[in-house]
This record gives C-alpha cells, structure tokens and sequence, in this order.
C-alpha cells in the first residue's frame, strides 16, 4: 500500500523568502511518481511539478523544484521568492506503476500563508 | 480548449435523495476518476476506470455508483446510502499510457446535503 506524510498542517513565509514542504512517503513499488498541486480556496487542483522514481535529478519547473532524496523517501517541495499568490493548500501526491491504474495516494496537505 | 468540465460548481440536496454529478472530458483521456475531499483533508479515491464500460471501486465507494458508457463522461451517483454525502467531489483523468503521469482535474462540485 502506499502513504503520503505531510507534517505541516501550516505554514508561513515572508513574501520574497523560500519555503520548503516536507512530504515523506511509503511503497513498495520500485516505479512511482511524486506529484505536487496547489489548491487555491477555489477549489481547483493545479498541477505543479513531478519527479520519477528512476529521475536521477530532482525536479524543478520555474520557482518550485523537488528535493527528492529516494533512500530517505522524501519528495520536499521548494518554493522560492514566495509571492502573495502562493496562498494557498499543497498537496503532495503519489502514483503507482500503470499496473496499479494510475490511481493516486494524497497528503492530508499543507496549508502556506504568505504574509507581505 | 480540452480539459475537464463538472457541473455544476455547487449541489443542494436533501437527505435521502439520489443525486448525480457530471464529469465530461474532451482530452480523449482514457482513465478517469473521482475523488472525494472533507475540509482540510486530502482527496481520497472513489471510483476510476480504466476504459469504456468499465470502473472498478477505489477506496471509498461505500454508498456511491458510477458508470462509463462513453470514453468522454463519467458520471458520479451520490445515494442515500452515502452517510455523510456533504463534502467536495473532483473529477480527474489521465491518458494512461507509460508517460501519463500527470492527472487532469476538473473545477469540482461541492455537495450540500442538509
């Protein structure tokens, strides 16, 4: 079976500063993905970066990027110079294998305020 | 555009009726799912399927049903037997080939049920 951990249930960051969420994981697949999303109060899901189990650097897609450390089965998302607009919820994600269906396994997220 | 659609954005419903909610997509994509959210929680699964005329349950299906007659809709069934039907319901889709890692989410429907 597969877990996602997030253990920040909140956090704050000072606009312009970089923040890190932490997210652990657990399977026993030797092929997954890592996904993040951002969910904004309106509900949407948006997708923010992903990292394959087999990728051998970590993720980055503009301001966010991936510290992906597999022995540890850690999948931290790295925001830098936060902005206003990063308010919001952050879900850590992870897939199985195609054999699995693609269904996905989700955090119990992490809630960014980003204080000007 | 392609993307996914649900409608509507808000539900009210009284307790012990049926209700449906809408899921179409035009990504040609041919794995859907859905999702259920309780407040300040994750998504955890309910229903997906993997093609046309076939779902198998996820991890919540308990008082929910669903069908896929056709590869672009996938309609979700709250019943009365659902105890605690109030929550945020998102819809998602992947092509599901070996590079589709990434799930496509509908805008979602929040149900009230009262």
């Amino acid at each position: 079976a597969q877990k996602i951990t997030q253990t920040q249930p909140g956090m704050f960051v000072q606009e312009k500063e970089a923040v890190t969420l932490d997210c652990t994981y657990d399977t026993s697949d030797p092929s997954y993905g890592l996904f993040w999303y951002k969910q904004p109060s309106s509900g949407e899901m948006i997708f923010l970066i992903y990292q394959g189990s087999y990728d051998q650097q970590n993720a980055t897609e503009g301001r966010y990027s991936l510290n992906f450390q597999k022995a540890r089965k850690s999948a931290n998302l790295v925001i830098s110079a936060s902005q206003l607009g990063d308010s919001a919820m952050y879900f850590c994600a992870m897939r199985g294998p195609n054999t699995n269906a693609g269904k996905s396994t989700f955090g119990d997220g992490t809630t960014l305020t980003v204080k000007p | 555009d392609g993307g996914i659609t649900q409608s509507p954005k808000y539900l009210f419903r009284k307790e012990g009726q049926n209700v449906t909610l809408s899921c179409e997509q035009n990504l040609n994509h041919d794995a859907m799912y859905w999702y259920r959210q309780d407040p300040g929680q994750g998504l955890r699964l309910i229903y997906y399927s993997q093609i046309v005329n076939d779902f198998q349950k996820g991890d919540i299906a308990e008082g929910y049903s669903v069908s896929r007659e056709k590869k672009e809709s996938f309609p979700l069934t709250v019943t009365s037997a659902q105890k605690n039907p109030t929550a945020f319901y998102l819809c998602a889709s992947n092509s599901g080939g070996a590079s589709s890692y990434e799930q496509y989410f509908g805008p979602g429907t929040r149900l009230t049920v009262t």
